[in-house]
C-alpha cells in the first residue's frame, strides 16, 4: 500500500516554462488537493477536487491548473512557471465521508523557477 | 473562509521539560482539529486530532485541548525527546467538508 505517490521528487525550471506534477492515491479517497509550502506560511491549498469529475480553488490558484483524471490521479499544471512558484509542493487525499478530514500526503515536489 | 493563527513559530526547549503550542481559529463552525508533525525533509503527518464534542485528548506524551468558547486549542508534549524535533502545524475544518485550513506551524527543537 504506497499511500499517496508524488512525481517528481525534485525539479528545476526555467521562468516560462511548463511542467505538470503527477500525484496518485491508491487509497480509495474522494478528496484530493494541492499544496504549496514556503518558509513561514504553512500549508497553502492551491486546488482541490472533492471527487472525480470536479474542481475548485484553493487560496492561492492563480498561475495554476489541475485535472483529476480519475479517482486515482490528480495532476497540477504550471503553464509559464515563475519565480514566485518556487516551492514545495504537497499532494494529499481524504474521504471525509469516512469520519474525518485526515489528510495523507505525498512526500512533496521541491520545485526551483529559475 | 477560516483563519488559523500558531504561535509561537519556533520553540526551543530541554529535553525532558513540556513543550505547549497554541492556535487559534476565526470560524465557529469548524469542529475538527487534527496536528501534523513534519520531520525535515518529509511529508506532514498526522499525529492527533480532536473533536468539538471533546475538550481535551491524550495519546501517551501529547495532549490537544479545545476552548470553543474562546476559539483556541493547544497541544501538550510532555518530556520531551530529540525525536520529538520537528514543524508542528496545527489546522481546523467543518468535519465532512474537504478543506482544511493550516497555521503557519511551530518549529520545535529539543536540545539534548
Amino acid at each position: 500500500n504506497a499511500g499517496v505517490t508524488q512525481t517528481p521528487k525534485f525539479q528545476v525550471l526555467k521562468t516560462g516554462q511548463s511542467m505538470t506534477l503527477q500525484c496518485a492515491q491508491d487509497m480509495n479517497h474522494n478528496s484530493m488537493y494541492w499544496y504549496r509550502q514556503d518558509p513561514g506560511m504553512g500549508l497553502r491549498l492551491i486546488y482541490y477536487s472533492a471527487s472525480e469529475g470536479t474542481t475548485d480553488k484553493g487560496e492561492v490558484p492563480n498561475g495554476y491548473n489541475v485535472s483529476r483524471l480519475n479517482k486515482r490521479e490528480f495532476s497540477l499544471r504550471l503553464e509559464s512557471a515563475a519565480p514566485s512558484q518556487t516551492s514545495v509542493y504537497f499532494c494529499a487525499s481524504s474521504d471525509p465521508a469516512l469520519g474525518g478530514t485526515e489528510a495523507f500526503f505525498g512526500q512533496g515536489t521541491r520545485l526551483t523557477v529559475v | 473562509g477560516e483563519n488559523v493563527e500558531q504561535h509561537p513559530s519556533t520553540l526551543s526547549v530541554q529535553e525532558g521539560d513540556s513543550a505547549v503550542i497554541k492556535c487559534t481559529y476565526s470560524d465557529s463552525a469548524s469542529n475538527y482539529f487534527p496536528w501534523y508533525k513534519q520531520e525535515l525533509g518529509k511529508r506532514p503527518q498526522l499525529i492527533i486530532d480532536i473533536r468539538s464534542n471533546v475538550g481535551e485528548k491524550k495519546d501517551q506524551r501529547i495532549a490537544v485541548t479545545l476552548n470553543k468558547t474562546a476559539k483556541h486549542f493547544s497541544l501538550h508534549i510532555t518530556e520531551t525527546q530529540p525525536e520529538d524535533s520537528a514543524v508542528y502545524f496545527c489546522a481546523a475544518s467543518i468535519q465532512g467538508y474537504q478543506k482544511v485550513t493550516f497555521g503557519t506551524g511551530t518549529k520545535l527543537q529539543v536540545i539534548p
